[in-house]
């Protein structure tokens, strides 16, 4: 079975904090991918990073950055200095290949709201 | 951006009638999707499509129906609308079905069923 799981269902931080969001993910498949989203106040989804399964470097993106350990299987965020435009739900997908459907399903998690107080 | 926008962004109706929400896209992607978000569940798959006229069945698909006439718009029709259908729903693209390619999605339809 494949599945994703953010155990933190609500983070609040003061401004200019860092912050790590986690991700556990479920799969038996040796390749997949991951995927971070992120939900602002206004309701759109984001697509922020993509990372695959033979690529275990950690990325940094300007305040983002992103930490895949397979070992653990899991694929955690972190915020550095936070600010308040930060706030947001962010959701961790896993894409995984399906003998089922002629698609590739991605399963989202729940989701992990962040607010970031100023 | 995937150029994906969806009609209408908000619509209030009654229990009983039917009501279709439409996406639009405009990158040619040959995968697209239905969603729908609510509180504790996350993004639910309603229904895909692979192609034109190309459709099938997610997780959540009962009420629902789905149709795909042209590369560029996917319509989902919910038959005849109950109160458990209140949710907002997203539309995604993508290039390909592979496990590779990233999803894009929409701006979302707040749907409310009184």
């Amino acid at each position: 079975a494949q599945k994703v799981t953010q155990a933190q269902t609500e983070i609040s931080v003061v401004e200019k904090e860092d912050v790590t969001l986690d991700c556990v993910y479920e799969t038996r498949d040796t390749t997949y991918y991951l995927f971070w989203y992120k939900q602002p106040p206004s309701g759109e989804l984001v697509f922020l990073i993509r990372r695959n399964s033979f690529d275990e470097q950690n990325e940094i993106s300007g305040r983002y950055s992103w930490n895949f350990q397979k070992s653990t299987s899991s694929f955690n965020f972190t915020i550095t200095a936070s600010q308040v435009v930060d706030s947001a739900v962010y959701f961790c997908a896993l894409s995984a290949f399906s003998m089922k459907t002629s698609y590739d399903k991605v399963i989202f998690g729940p989701g992990t709201s962040l607010s970031v107080i100023p | 951006d995937a150029g994906i926008t969806q009609s209408p962004r908000h619509k209030v109706t009654e229990t009983g009638t039917p009501v279709t929400l439409r996406c639009h896209q405009t990158e040619n992607h040959r995968y697209m999707y239905w969603y729908r978000q609510d509180p504790g569940h996350g993004l639910r798959l309603i229904h895909y499509s692979y192609g034109v006229k190309d459709t099938d069945k997610g997780e959540v698909s009962d009420g629902y129906s789905v149709s795909r006439s042209k590369t560029e718009d996917f319509l989902l029709t919910l038959e005849s609308a109950t109160s458990s259908q209140t949710s907002v729903y997203f539309c995604a693209t993508r290039t390909s079905g592979g496990a590779r390619e990233t999803q894009y999605f929409g701006p979302g339809t707040r749907l409310l069923v009184l």
